[in-house]
C-alpha cells in the first residue's frame, strides 16, 4: 500500500494568514504515460463528509475558492490557503488515486489561532 | 448532480454481517462513467477505503478488508451495496458511499451523508 504522511497533525493559523499543509507519499504517484499527480486534497468540517477541493495535485475542484491551492509532484504535495477564512476551519486529508487501494493521509486539523 | 444515500441498520452485533444499501440519484450507475466506492471513517479518526464495484460488477478491495468484504450492484435499483461480514467493535465506525470524479479519475468527487454503525452486543 501507499502510504500518506501528513504534516503537521494540526495547525493555528490566524485569520486572514497563510495555511501550508504537507503531504508525502510512499512512493511516487507521478504516472510517466500522462505526466499527471494522482494526488487530491479534501475538505471536512465537523459531522459532514469530506469534500473534494483539488485533484490531479492543483487542479481545483469546481466551485472551490481560488484561495486554496495545491502543489507538488512526485512524492510530495502542500496544500495552501490563501488568506485564511473562518469558514476554513476543518480536517484537511490527502489521498493518493494511483493504485489501489487508495489511500488517505491521517488528516490536518486547521484551527484559527 | 450525482447524489448518495446511505441505508441500513445502525446497530450490528459482534460476529454478525453488516449490511448497508446506498441508493443513487442524478445518475446511472449503468452509464459506466463511475466507480462506486465504500469508505469509512471511525470516530475521530481518518478515511479507509473499503472498495469499489463498476456497472459491470467488476470489484476492487482493499487487502485489509478483502476476506471478509463483497460489494454488489442492483442496476435496475440504481443502488450498489456492502456486506461486511464478522464484524468486531473495530469495525464500528461512520460508513460512506461515494463516487469518483469518472472517466478513470478516481479521487471521491460525491458522497453521501454517511451513516453510523456500532457494533456491540
Amino acid at each position: 500500500d501507499i502510504v500518506m504522511t501528513q504534516s503537521p497533525d494540526s495547525l493555528a493559523v490566524s485569520l486572514g494568514e497563510r495555511a501550508t499543509i504537507n503531504c508525502k507519499s510512499s512512493q511516487s504517484v507521478l504516472y510517466s504515460s500522462n505526466n499527471k499527480n494522482y494526488l487530491a486534497w479534501y475538505q471536512q468540517k465537523s459531522g459532514q463528509p469530506p469534500k473534494l477541493l483539488i485533484y490531479w495535485a492543483s487542479t481545483r475542484e469546481s466551485g472551490v475558492p481560488d484561495r486554496f491551492s495545491g502543489s507538488g509532484s512526485g512524492t510530495d504535495f502542500t496544500l495552501t490557503i490563501s488568506g485564511l477564512q473562518a469558514e476554513d476551519v476543518a480536517v484537511y486529508y490527502c489521498q493518493q488515486y494511483y493504485t489501489t487501494p487508495y489511500t488517505f493521509g491521517q488528516g490536518t486539523k486547521l484551527e484559527i489561532k | 448532480q450525482v447524489q448518495l444515500q446511505e441505508s441500513g441498520p445502525g446497530l450490528v452485533k459482534p460476529s454478525q454481517t453488516l449490511s448497508l444499501i446506498c441508493t443513487v440519484s442524478g445518475g446511472s450507475i449503468s452509464s459506466g462513467i463511475y466507480y462506486w466506492s465504500w469508505i469509512r471513517q471511525p470516530a475521530g479518526k481518518g478515511l479507509e477505503w473499503i472498495g469499489h464495484i463498476y456497472a459491470s460488477g467488476s470489484t476492487s478491495y482493499n487487502p485489509s478488508l478483502k476476506s471478509r468484504v463483497v460489494i454488489s450492484v442492483d442496476t435496475s435499483k440504481n443502488q450498489f451495496s456492502l456486506k461486511l461480514n464478522s464484524v468486531t467493535a473495530a469495525d464500528t465506525a461512520v460508513y460512506y458511499c461515494a463516487t469518483d470524479r469518472g472517466y478513470s479519475e478516481y479521487c471521491f468527487q460525491y458522497w453521501g451523508r454517511g451513516t453510523l454503525v456500532t457494533v456491540s452486543s
